[in-house]
């Protein structure tokens, strides 16, 4: 079944220690997002690739990087974990950008900050 | 600024509907999603509504008022599955989604 893949699902990481989360898809989608959420709160976009068009929110922290080598892989790299970086990063992908592309999502990876 | 308001929390019986409203106002409108989202899971898709009126799919429902900057979502003949988060998502004039901090739905016996 073509899907979005996360791995991790839980990833524990030691505050200021770099963690890098990955994310493939099989959809072959052009579009793909990576997104933080914290309990009870909104998924919060920090970023998404258009192809390769990188496309960083105004207020994502210069502590999130992202990388696509390729249209199925996208990586979410923290460089510097802090204790508000715990959170679930959900990975989603959309065929295009226009209005009626609903998003599909990954299972999320859970990140502990220790 | 951009903003999508839903209440926080609700309470309904199985069996029973429920209708969760969302209020938006955003720069520009490329349509609005709802989607589904379990404890501890990914969101899942369930509507998508971009011109007024109301889209019936099975046992869920979707309504948009654009000039009103309102949608809504009925979920009939409630089962304990349907417990979970429901947000609402608006598209703006630049195909960024704009979220709602989501309605969580408690469903009781």
């Amino acid at each position: 079944d073509a899907m979005v893949i996360q791995n991790p699902r839980y990833q524990v990481t030691q505050f200021g220690k770099p963690v890098t989360l990955s994310c493939s898809q099989t959809l072959n989608h052009n579009v793909m997002y990576w997104y933080q959420q914290k309990s009870s709160q909104a998924p919060k976009l920090l970023f998404h690739y258009y192809d390769k068009d990188f496309n960083n929110e105004a207020d994502t922290p210069d502590n999130f990087q992202s990388r696509r080598p390729n249209t199925s892989f996208c990586f979410l790299d923290i460089r510097s974990p802090g204790l508000g970086d715990a959170a679930m990063y959900l990975c989603a992908t959309s065929r295009d950008r226009s209005g009626s592309d609903e998003q599909y999502f990954g299972p999320g990876t859970r990140l502990t900050v220790t | 600024g951009q903003n999508i308001d839903q209440p926080t929390e609700m309470t309904a019986t199985e069996g029973a509907i429920v209708q969760i409203n969302c209020t938006y106002q955003t720069s520009g409108f490329n349509g609005l999603f709802w989607y589904q989202q379990h404890a501890g899971e990914a969101p899942t898709f369930l509507s998508y509504n971009v011109l007024d009126g109301l889209e019936e799919k099975g046992r869920f429902s979707s309504f948009l008022s654009r000039s009103k900057g309102y949608s809504y979502l009925l979920l009939k003949e409630l089962q304990m599955k349907d417990s979970a988060s429901y947000l609402c998502a608006v598209q703006d004039s630049n195909y960024q989604l704009i979220w709602g901090a989501g309605t969580k739905l408690i469903i009781k016996p």
